[in-house]
């Protein structure tokens, strides 16, 4: 019944070694999008995709990329982690047929150490 | 997209019915009033939505004010699983970004039930 899925739900990393992200979804929807959310904080956007249209938003850092190789799938990639990218990451998708409604992922923890 | 304003935290008695507020004083007509909600190490859940008239759903009830500059989430008996931080956020809909909609969150209310 899962519909939006992120593996793992915890991630570490070591500062420096590049890490991917999983997103998968059920849904068969449009959109996708990653948010980083730092602790104590609200989720902020980073990109996302319209089927195969990748929207970087103006201040996501370069060392933040993105691969979307079908409408099921989406990575999140970060090439140099720092200790500053320590976050959950959340992974959600819509549709116009959703009408505006995003669908979250329960979110991948990252730890860099 | 337009700013709201929500008080940081919010306490509740479980079972109480709970007004959440949002101050949302530069909307434009043109604004979708949409309410998401974080349980503790989850994803943000959609709640509910409106633009004009208020909405009723399973979840929860939208009051909008006559002006649209503010708005009330209502839970109408409150329990201990709807503790979390419920996020304000107004949507610009238009033919350019149909689809391609982003949610800008702002710092939302941590609702705390008490048993």
């Amino acid at each position: 019944d899962a519909m939006v899925i992120q593996n793992p739900r915890y991630q570490v990393t070591q500062f420096g070694k590049p890490v991917t992200l999983s997103c998968s979804q059920t849904l068969n929807h449009n959109v996708m999008y990653w948010y980083q959310q730092k602790s104590s904080q609200a989720p902020k956007l980073l990109f996302h995709y319209y089927d195969k249209d990748f929207n970087n938003e103006a201040d996501t850092p370069d060392n933040f990329q993105s691969r979307r190789p079908n409408t099921s799938f989406c990575f999140l990639d970060i090439r140099s982690p720092g200790l500053g990218d320590a976050a959950m990451y959340l992974c959600a998708t819509s549709s116009p047929v959703t009408q505006e409604t995003q669908y979250f992922g329960p979110g991948t923890r990252l730890l860099v150490l | 997209d337009a700013k709201t304003t929500q008080p940081n935290s919010m306490e509740s008695n479980e079972e109480e019915p709970v007004h959440l507020p949002c101050n949302h004083s530069t909307i434009s007509g043109t604004d979708y009033i949409h309410w998401y909600r974080q349980l503790p190490s989850q994803g943000p859940e959609y709640v509910i939505h409106g633009l004009t008239s208020n909405v009723n759903n399973r979840m929860a009830s939208l009051a909008i004010a006559e002006d649209r500059k503010s708005s009330t989430l209502i839970l109408h008996r409150a329990t201990l699983r709807d503790a979390a931080v419920y996020y304000c956020i107004l949507r610009g809909i238009t033919i350019s970004n149909f689809g391609n909609e982003k949610l800008t969150f702002g710092t939302g209310t941590r609702l705390t039930i008490i048993p």
